[in-house]
């Protein structure tokens, strides 16, 4: 156990909908990172929170946000989605965020009909 | 943009042998570091080894070793005395080390046979 909760761990839901991803890092951890894995585009970062403010962005599609709380939990929301957001989403965490290791959570597992 | 390559999608290694996994990157920089993260069925990423650039020395963490050619850029893993619990998906990933991302190969796919 990696100490980084994920909810909820799988998730269907229609085309065009919204859906928040909860991610709660290790205790003690400022950092927060989102990573998507899908068949096509493999494991890919979106975005990167620490301490509250955004430090650095990946990939992140404008239909896709994200946050970190003053209790440092973040959340992912995805919107308009669509079929090819189907994917695995994982969030890491990690104490200072600059050079050292990310934990990372069990993943919530998206799919879009 | 910086890049990882993993030249062998799957992989397979008898128990108790020897296998060495493959990864080659493409940076500029000089500052960065270079991960093996292990993924099981339980899609868990874990973080197997790490190696800083400006290290020469390779890390080793019990029965997983790298052999880092900074020249080459190339980066391989070798696991000693396969187990049955090696068994995953292995993605050697890249971080710059003025950044936070980490930058995945496309993974290679470890069977273990009895």
């Amino acid at each position: 156990d990696s100490g980084v909760t994920q909810t909820p761990k799988h998730l269907i839901t229609a085309t065009g909908q919204r859906v928040t991803l909860r991610c709660s890092p290790r205790s003690g951890d400022l950092s927060v990172y989102w990573y998507q894995q899908s068949l096509d585009q493999g494991l890919q970062f979106l975005i990167q929170y620490y301490n509250g403010e955004e430090r650095a962005k990946g990939n992140i599609l404008e239909r896709f946000s994200a946050q970190q709380f003053p209790d440092l939990h973040s959340e992912l929301n995805l919107s308009s989605l669509e079929l090819g957001d189907s994917a695995l989403y994982f969030c890491a965490s990690s104490f200072s965020g600059l050079n050292t290791e990310a934990f990372f959570g069990q993943g919530t597992r998206l799919t879009v009909v | 943009a910086q890049t990882v390559t993993q030249s062998q999608p799957e992989m397979s290694v008898q128990e108790a042998e020897t296998v060495t996994l493959s990864c080659t990157y493409d940076t500029s920089e000089s500052d960065y570091y270079l991960f093996w993260y292990k993924q099981p069925p339980s899609r868990q990423m874990i973080l197997v080894i790490r190696q800083e650039a400006y290290k020469q020395q390779n890390a080793t963490e019990n029965r997983f070793s790298v052999n880092f050619q900074k020249a080459a850029k190339s980066f391989s893993l070798k696991i000693s005395d396969s187990q049955l619990g090696d068994a995953a998906m292995y993605f050697c990933a890249y971080m710059l080390g003025s950044n936070y991302k980490l930058t995945f190969g496309k993974g290679t796919l470890l069977t273990v046979n009895p």
